[in-house]
């Protein structure tokens, strides 16, 4: 069974931009949630979606916002980018509520 | 907001040594997991232990869970190099509707050969 698949790996974008991320989650599993870690903040938690409604959403500005295809399949955006933004952005697809949950490999946003 | 706390932060043994990580949190939880990161890749998921669990194993890992206490620790048995990695435990508080997990800040964890 593949894994989950974060794509791209590495990103470099320059401030005032936008970046959208791609998560393809385990077959079968219909949640998918978004993390940002930093060395400064640590793992925070973004947002979280199943069958392609957001039942989660984290201490973000607006400017984050993600959605869920039905495929399960998500992505999220980041609009008008700050230097600040500059993470390693995880997700992670389970089952859902009270199961185990599966990182990918994660998405390294660099802001300049 | 809840948020976990790791002790140590940073733990130095040597190759075939045991290693202790533990784990505290501060709100009820439905299970606390555990994962492993190499420097800046993904998280690894080591283990899950649900909040009726008291013990968990695997391979040569065993967690404990004390809900009284709002503590997990992690051992690692007969450490190898190959074990150094950052270590976080993450739990799923029981008042969220949805999966939505609170990171601890980490367990540097250096085994020497």
């Amino acid at each position: 069974k593949a894994g989950v698949t974060q794509t791209p790996r590495y990103l470099i974008k320059t401030r005032g931009q936008q970046v959208t991320l791609s998560c393809s989650p385990i077959s079968g599993h219909r949640s998918v949630s978004w993390y940002q870690q930093t060395p400064g903040q640590g793992l925070q938690f973004l947002f979280e979606y199943f069958s392609e409604t957001q039942r989660n959403k984290g201490n973000f500005p607006g400017r984050f916002s993600g959605r869920q295809f039905s495929n399960s399949r998500s992505e999220m955006n980041v609009s008008t980018l700050e230097l600040g933004d500059s993470a390693l952005y995880l997700c992670a697809s389970s089952l859902g509520k009270n199961t185990e949950a599966f990182f990918g490999q994660g998405t390294r946003l660099t802001v300049v | 907001s809840q948020q976990g706390e790791e002790d140590p932060q940073a733990l130095s043994i040597q190759e075939g040594e045991n290693a202790t990580m533990n784990c505290s949190y501060k709100t009820s939880i439905n299970n606390l997991q555990w994962y492993r990161q190499n420097s800046g890749r993904g998280l690894v998921h080591l283990i899950l232990i649900r909040s009726n669990e008291r013990e968990k194993h695997s391979g040569r890992l065993r967690v404990t869970l004390d809900t009284s206490k709002k503590s997990s620790s992690l051992l690692i048995t007969a450490s190898r190099a190959a074990d150094t990695a950052s270590y976080f435990c993450a739990t799923d508080a029981r008042e969220t509707s949805g999966s939505r997990l609170t990171f601890g800040e980490g367990t540097q964890l250096t085994v020497n050969p």
